[in-house]
């Protein structure tokens, strides 16, 4: 059972234009919502969060996204870098599991020159 | 800051055999976490620790898989005998709790080949 879902397996866009990675959660005790990227032979990094009481959380040029009603989040990239091609996860904390997180399966994010 | 150490980085074994993984956390984080990561998929957690006590190992082989945190401190993860469907990246994460704050970061994992 695939409670937090990325479709899209593998995005490419063009340095300079806006990348948008997208999740969806069946869980609705789903209050915390994270945004990890990854480098090949590297762990996971941190990279933006949202709590469900929000509807947008921005930090530079990463903005992520929360529709509750929709069960859908997004994280936006604007610009787009070449540094910025990684392999995304989104992942989501359920209120009553004591910080456990459950992921998606990631989407390669590719940008062009 | 230091971030999270794994050992070793890569590992190669045949099945049957055991294997051991070591964690340091980040100084000061409470929560440790261990999760396994099957080519093409997320991380999905083994077990979670507070100090030195096990919150979650729901999702934890505990017939061949056993973790333990001595002291609150480092972390081992064993598999003994592995199978050919343990090959996966291991990856070891650490957080300071607190409500809305306990992000996770992450080690650079540990590779297993079980061949």
């Amino acid at each position: 059972d695939q409670q937090v879902k990325q479709n899209s397996p593998s995005l490419s866009v063009q340095e300079g234009r806006i990348s948008i990675l997208n999740c969806d959660y069946t869980n609705s005790m789903f209050d915390y919502f994270l945004w990890y990227k990854k480098y090949p032979a590297e762990g996971p990094t941190f990279l933006i969060s949202i709590s469900s009481i929000k509807d947008k959380n921005e930090d530079g040029r990463f903005t992520v996204f929360l529709n509750k009603s929709a069960k859908h989040l997004s994280l936006h990239i604007v610009p787009s870098q070449p540094g910025d091609s990684a392999v995304y996860f989104c992942a989501a904390r359920d209120t009553g599991t004591a910080s456990k997180l459950t992921f998606g399966t990631g989407t390669r994010l590719q940008v062009t020159l | 800051e230091a971030g999270v150490a794994q050992s070793p980085r890569y590992k190669i074994i045949e099945k049957r055999q055991s294997v051991a993984f070591w964690c340091n956390p980040i100084s000061g984080h409470a929560t440790l976490y261990w999760y396994q990561q099957i080519l093409g998929q997320g991380p999905k957690l083994l077990i979670q620790f507070q100090n030195n006590g096990v919150v979650d190992d729901s999702q934890l082989p505990k017939d061949r898989f056993s973790a333990e945190r001595l002291k609150g401190v480092d972390s081992t993860l064993k598999i003994q005998p592995a199978k050919l469907e343990d090959s996966a990246v291991y990856l070891c994460a650490s957080s300071f709790p607190g409500p809305y704050t306990d992000t996770q970061y992450f080690g650079p994992g540990t590779r297993l080949t079980v061949l």
